[in-house]
């Protein structure tokens, strides 16, 4: 098995920018994928293939990846963006997800 | 439209077994790969097991494995997991999720069933 290790937390004003990492050995040569998880819900896709937005999520949300890490960014955070952030990749019939981000909007 | 329905859970002994239900609709469990992801109360996502679109395959998570069985019923639109020898550290909402094989993600995800093993 891999592992996927993510920050804890991350805070920020609203309107600022939001950055939350990834980190695992597979990412090079495996997509990442991360889900928002706001409280009680089911977890929705706000990026696939590292940095490729589904439709119906905001502009604002965007990824990039550089080596074994790859980086979620949000521009301009709003209130609604306060959630749990998951990154998650999947490796040789095993799927695997990080350990999740708390993202508190001050 | 799409639904993914979770049933089954339940507060169970440690050692004992429970068997999980994913009732789809607006699509067919024969068409799509089917996941199930637990969440254990207050901590991250963990995928749990893996039918393909066409049966063939069934992967596990290590911790599982040995355990749980997932399987379908194609004629009830419905994806199985059945969990054996629970423990403790099984409690957790377990989610069933459709995955979209083209672009590799979890597409529609169900509501999730709470399973919570104590004595």
């Amino acid at each position: 098995s891999y592992e996927l290790t993510q920050p804890p937390s991350v805070s920020v004003s609203p309107g600022q920018t939001a950055r939350i990492t990834c980190s695992g050995d597979t990412l090079p040569n495996q997509y990442a994928y991360w889900y928002q998880q706001k409280s009680g819900q089911a977890p929705v896709l706000v990026i696939y293939k590292d940095t490729k937005r589904p439709s119906g999520i905001p502009e604002r949300f965007s990824a990039s990846t550089s080596g074994t890490t790859v980086t979620l960014t949000i521009i301009g955070v709003q209130a609604e963006d306060e959630a749990d952030y998951y990154c998650q990749s999947a490796d040789s019939g095993l799927w695997v997800f990080g350990g999740g981000t708390k993202l508190t909007v001050l | 439209q799409v639904k993914l329905v979770e049933s089954g859970g339940g507060v169970v002994q440690p050692g004992r077994s429970l068997r999980l239900s994913c009732a789809a609709s607006g699509f067919s469990v024969s068409n799509y790969g089917i996941h199930w992801v637990r969440q254990a109360p207050g901590k991250g996502l963990e995928w749990v097991a893996v039918i393909s679109y066409d049966g063939s395959k069934k992967h596990y998570e290590d911790s599982v494995r040995g355990r749980f069985t997932i399987s379908r019923d194609s004629s009830k639109n419905t994806v199985f997991l059945q969990m054996n020898s629970l423990r403790a550290d099984d409690t957790a909402v377990y989610f069933c999720a459709r995955y979209f094989e083209t672009d590799g993600y979890f597409e529609y995800w169900g509501q999730g069933t709470l399973v919570t093993v104590s004595s």
